[in-house]
């Protein structure tokens, strides 16, 4: 049973342009989200959180929303940037559990 | 270098044999996770250990096992490997039981290949 889902396996975007990543997640009693940026060769690197008491966190060039009625988290990264070429993977958890992560939606960003 | 440290970094092992992965985590780290990455899929929740003590498990084979020792460091053994156990695993740690903070702090990775 897959908690939470990426359903985009990939996205290009242009340099300059808004990059969204979308994620959906099944359990409510989620109350922990993260995005999670990963580089081949690497391990991922936390990237912005955002707790269910808020809908928005910003953070420079990146936003995360959550809409917890839609059950539906998204990373907005604007203006996207070649650096930002990477898998992204989004994660949640309730209370004191474990992480669970999505499969990943590959980001590629070019000129 | 994030902190976690995990050795080592590629081990190529035959089908049957026996494989043992390390992992150190960030200084003041009290929680250990174990993660497997099979081809591009997601990161799949192993086992995680707080403080010395299995906390949680997930999909983890019973041909495998964990340990934290009372350094904190931790250990991920595979045993009798198939094929099908080829995979990224990553060790990642947190201060608390949840990351509360900043979530997990993640290791490298030790690539496995299993031929």
């Amino acid at each position: 049973d897959q908690q939470v889902k990426q359903n985009s396996p990939s996205l290009s975007v242009q340099e300059g342009r808004i990059s969204i990543l979308n994620c959906d997640y099944t359990n409510s009693m989620f109350d922990y989200f993260l995005w999670y940026k990963k580089y081949p060769a690497e391990g991922p690197t936390f990237l912005i959180s955002i707790s269910s008491i808020k809908d928005k966190n910003e953070d420079g060039r990146f936003t995360v929303f959550l809409n917890k009625s839609a059950k539906h988290l998204s990373l907005h990264i604007v203006p996207s940037q070649p650096g930002d070429s990477a898998v992204y993977f989004c994660a949640a958890s309730a209370r004191t559990d474990k992480l669970i992560f999505g499969t990943g939606t590959r980001l590629q960003v070019f000129p | 270098d994030s902190g976690v440290t995990q050795t080592p970094k590629h081990l190529i092992t035959a089908t049957g044999q026996r494989v043992t992965l390390r992992c150190s985590p960030r200084s003041g780290d009290l929680s250990v996770y174990w993660y497997q990455q099979s081809l591009d899929q997601g990161l799949q929740f192993l086992i995680q250990y707080y403080n010395g003590e299995e906390r949680a498990k997930g999909n983890i084979l019973e041909r495998f096992s964990a340990q934290q020792f009372p350094d904190l460091h931790s250990e991920l053994n595979l045993s009798s490997l198939e094929l099908g156990d080829s995979a990224l695993y990553f060790c990642a740690s947190s201060e608390d039981l949840r990351g509360s903070n900043y979530g997990y702090t993640f290791g490298s990775g030790t690539r496995l290949t299993v031929v």
